[in-house]
């Protein structure tokens, strides 16, 4: 089964901050999602990832297959980014997704 | 539709009772998933369809879980005699085959009182 493991657990930044969340993983894997889940719940997909940078925005994240690493950055945060990010991993021998505990951003105006 | 539409949004039962919470996909989308948020936990996998072939089941917690996909496209979540430490928010997600992005619903926060 994979870990998946994030750090740091909860964030607390200033606007314009730039903000890096980390994802590490444990078992080899097709693809890895980051996602957004806001206070009332819904949950958003930002990025699916199998290999090297994707961008969105003021939004980008990383992927390092050989570390076993990902990394979800936020340049020129704003208080609108306060949620919490969710890394998960597809593959390792599992259908579903397995899930980090999540990191809870807030950025403070 | 737009998006991964579940109902209800809420759902409050007494101990004991069945609950039918229900996940319409995005139309031609194949992969259907359901997890589960519980307080103060994260996010775990329960049921995984894709297209007619049998779904993985190996995320479901106890026996008293079920789920059916009808014609490939509406999935009915069942849980059986309901208990204190089923409550959660249950998520619907679908995607075309796996390896595309994902699309969740809003979800379904259940309370078994």
């Amino acid at each position: 089964k994979n870990e998946v493991e994030q750090s740091p657990q909860n964030l607390t930044a200033q606007e314009g901050e730039f903000i890096t969340i980390n994802c590490s993983y444990s078992v080899g894997i097709s693809a890895l999602h980051w996602l957004q889940q806001h206070p009332g719940g819904g949950i958003v997909s930002l990025f699916m990832l199998s290999s090297g940078k994707k961008k969105h925005g003021r939004l980008i994240a990383t992927i390092n297959i050989q570390e076993k690493h990902s990394s979800l950055h936020i340049t020129a945060s704003h208080p609108r980014d306060s949620a919490v990010y969710i890394c998960a991993v597809l593959g390792g021998g599992a259908d579903g997704l397995t899930f980090g505990k999540g990191t809870h951003l807030i950025i403070q105006p | 539709g737009a998006g991964v539409s579940q109902s209800p949004s809420n759902k409050v039962t007494e101990k004991g009772k069945d609950v039918e919470l229900r996940c319409d996909p995005i139309s031609g989308h194949t992969a259907l998933y359901w997890y589960r948020q519980s307080l103060g936990q994260g996010l775990e996998f329960l049921i995984y369809f894709q297209g007619n072939s049998a779904p993985d089941k190996s995320g479901l917690p106890s026996d008293r879980f079920s789920a059916e996909r009808t014609g490939g496209s509406v999935s009915t979540l069942t849980i059986q005699r309901t208990q204190q430490e089923d409550s959660a928010v249950y998520l619907c997600a679908s995607s075309l085959p796996p390896l595309y992005g994902y699309t969740f619903g809003s979800g379904t926060r259940l309370t078994v009182v």
